[in-house]
């Protein structure tokens, strides 16, 4: 199995475009979650998903961040307008089941910089 | 506010050293806590606590809980530099909510 799969590993943009973040979960897992890293705020839960349907969204920053799981092999975070604040590690993670105990395995991460 | 602090924020050791790191918490209706690994990538999954007193153990790491003091023990004993990492602990609680600590970064010295 490929594991999670992030793309894109790395994005530059300037502040005010659009960005927007894609996932593929592992086949099988029912269960997707988005996380940002950032030195100052550790690793914080944005949104989860399970069965392509939003759970809790209360992690999501602002208005500015958005995310969607059309079906059960894709997911996006989009972001729009960008700010330099959004710059940050940004994770992927699935997971079989709803439950947030069960082991998760992250993707390797999109970079973000926001100039 | 619930919250999940770490300690210490950093620790330096030389190969063959035991180390305890310290994972408190204050949340409501407390689920679970995880351990995880982070190197230079995504963190890797640990061990999952929920009961009390039960140590959870692979190879020379170790972990037990204690919901009477609301915290958790990481125990690493003679340290490579392969443990060299942040390692992370994050707490399940009210059902649906999943917060991290900040992490405490390993660095052990060969």
């Amino acid at each position: 199995d490929a594991g999670v799969i992030q793309s894109p590993r790395h994005e530059v943009t300037e502040m005010g475009q659009e960005v927007t973040l894609r996932c593929k979960p592992i086949s099988g897992h029912n269960s997707l979650f988005w996380y940002r890293q950032t030195m100052m705020r550790g690793l914080e839960l944005l949104i989860y998903f399970n069965n392509n349907v939003p759970i809790d969204d209360s992690g999501m920053p602002e208005d500015r961040f958005s995310a969607k799981m059309p079906n059960a092999s894709f997911s996006t975070l989009k972001i729009q307008p960008s700010e330099p604040r959004d710059s940050a590690v940004y994770f992927c993670a699935s997971t079989t089941t709803s439950l947030l105990t069960e082991t998760q395995y992250f993707g390797p991460g999109t970079r973000l910089l926001v100039l | 506010e619930d919250k999940v602090v770490q300690s210490p924020l950093s620790l330096v050791v030389h190969e063959g050293d035991t180390v305890t790191l310290n994972c408190s918490y204050e949340v409501t209706n407390f689920r679970s806590l995880l351990w995880y690994k982070q190197e230079k990538k995504a963190p890797t999954f640990l061990f999952m606590l929920t009961s009390s007193g039960i140590e959870k153990k692979s190879g020379r790491l170790s972990s037990i809980l204690d919901k009477k003091e609301l915290s958790s023990i990481l125990n690493i004993t003679a340290t490579q530099t392969g443990d060299s990492a942040i390692y992370l602990c994050a707490v399940v609680y009210n059902f649906n909510k999943f917060y991290f600590g900040s992490g405490t970064k390993l660095n052990v010295k060969p």
